[in-house]
């Protein structure tokens, strides 16, 4: 099956700073991938995705490239907002059903 | 579009009662949904994948006696923690998706808590 394997937080960022979060994934076959977010008390948004090799997922200013090369899926924002402090997960989708199997999130505090 | 409601959102019981909670596609046909469990601070827990019309699927440690999942229609699964004990206490979370599709879409949660 798949595996996720996400940076270790917790991230602690100044507002303006830029943002990077690792991800990488182990798979059989090329799953589609994704950022979700979580806000305190909330469910899980999508954040963004890419289906295939070399696509460019982005949403709010984020980004995250589908590196088939280097199995990785890492998520870039050029400058943090005090709204983005959240908890971050990535995850690879390989099936029809959608069984999603999630990285073990990231949460990010943006200061002021 | 792509709307999943949870019912309730929070929900505190006493230990030894059972609590059904509700996970509803406002504006799709969910073929698939989705249960989880989420600790504090830790990532997504699959507990069991349900088509409609089928007996739910449970991972590996999830007591299918214990967390009963039905999906009697395209719209609506139930999760009830039958017999709740404090250790039981979590956030559940339900996702939908459609058959052929790869995205789920997620509900937002019941934060249940058993004294």
């Amino acid at each position: 099956g798949n595996s996720v394997t996400q940076m270790e937080g917790p991230v602690t960022l100044s507002e303006e700073a830029f943002l990077t979060i690792n991800c990488t994934y182990t798979a059989t076959g090329y799953p589609s991938l994704f950022w979700y977010v979580q806000y305190p008390g909330e469910g899980l948004q999508l954040l963004l995705k890419a289906t295939k090799a070399d696509d460019k997922g982005s949403n709010k200013g984020f980004e995250a490239t589908y590196r088939k090369e280097t199995t990785s899926f890492h998520l870039e924002k050029g400058s943090v907002q005090v709204s983005d402090s959240a908890v971050y997960f990535c995850a690879a989708g390989g099936t029809s059903y959608g069984k999603l199997t999630f990285g073990q999130g990231t949460i990010l505090t943006v200061h002021p | 579009g792509a709307v999943v409601s949870q019912h309730p959102s929070r929900v505190i019981c006493k230990s030894g009662t059972s609590v059904k909670i509700e996970c509803r596609s406002l504006d799709f046909q969910a073929t698939t949904m989705f249960w989880y469990r989420q600790f504090p601070k830790q990532s997504l827990m699959l507990m069991a994948t349900s088509n409609e019309g089928s007996k739910a699927t449970y991972e590996q440690g999830v007591e299918k006696d214990k967390f009963l999942i039905n999906h009697a229609s395209l719209t609506l699964s139930t999760l009830t923690v039958t017999s709740a004990h404090p250790e039981d206490s979590s956030f559940y979370i339900c996702s939908a998706t459609q058959r052929g599709y790869n995205e789920q879409f997620f509900g937002p949660g019941t934060r249940l808590t058993v004294l």
